[in-house]
């Protein structure tokens, strides 16, 4: 299993405001992915990393980029937070030969 | 267009019965499956997987069932306790080297004491 870490945990902010999401991996994994998920809905990916230097859009659009500069490092960036961004955030990676996606325990953004 | 459905957004069942959880899926190129747990304000947690060549999977209380042709998944607990009350998602991957998961809406389970 991967050890994922995520934060913040909560964040608050106020319409306008830069903000990046922090991911990080200890597993050394290759692939690297973030979702998008509220209440009562499915995790919709918007973005994922097959390796270093490689991001893709997911299926979601998103007005959040992301970047990876290092293996196990998968910032995300909203250039100007809106109360529309509001939703919890969901950072997963996936290694080995396996096929499965391991979480990290997310970040749930409210901005006002 | 879902590609991956749960159509019972909740369920409740009294501990130590059986749970059983449902996933519809309408994509005949998904050839693996995960169900994973979910409690409120925390990532998703793995639990079980399936591969389309197989129809049954099990680890300890958790079985999945995969019926290819009726495109039919589920995932039973048994027996529930209350700390399997939690949203369960499905989620289904393409063959191929296509790494990307294809989520359902979930099912809250809730076990009553």
């Amino acid at each position: 299993e991967a050890d994922i870490y995520q934060t913040p945990r909560y964040l608050v902010i106020g319409t306008g405001k830069k903000i990046t999401l922090e991911c990080s991996q200890t597993m050394g994994h290759d692939k690297m992915y973030w979702y998008q998920q509220d209440p009562g809905m499915e995790l919709h990916l918007i973005h994922y990393s097959y390796g270093v230097n490689s991001t893709e859009k997911g299926d979601l659009s998103s007005e959040s980029t992301v970047s990876r500069i290092r293996t196990e490092h998968f910032p995300l960036t909203l250039e100007s937070a809106r109360p529309s961004h509001t939703s919890q955030y969901l950072c997963a990676s996936l290694g080995g030969v396996g096929e499965t996606q391991y979480f990290g325990p997310g970040t749930r953004l409210l901005v006002l | 267009d879902q590609q991956v459905k749960q159509n019972s957004p909740s369920l409740s069942v009294q501990e130590g019965r059986i749970s059983i959880l449902n996933c519809d899926y309408t994509n005949s190129m998904f050839d693996y499956f995960l169900w994973y747990k979910k409690y409120p304000a925390e990532g998703p947690t793995f639990l079980i997987s399936i591969s389309s060549i197989k129809d049954k999977n099990e680890d300890g209380r958790f079985t999945v069932f995969l019926n290819k042709s009726a495109k039919h998944l589920s995932l039973h607990i048994v027996p529930s306790q209350p700390g399997d009350s939690a949203v369960y998602f499905c989620a289904a991957k393409k063959g191929g080297s296509n790494y990307k998961l294809t989520f359902g809406k979930g099912t809250l389970l809730t076990v009553n004491p």
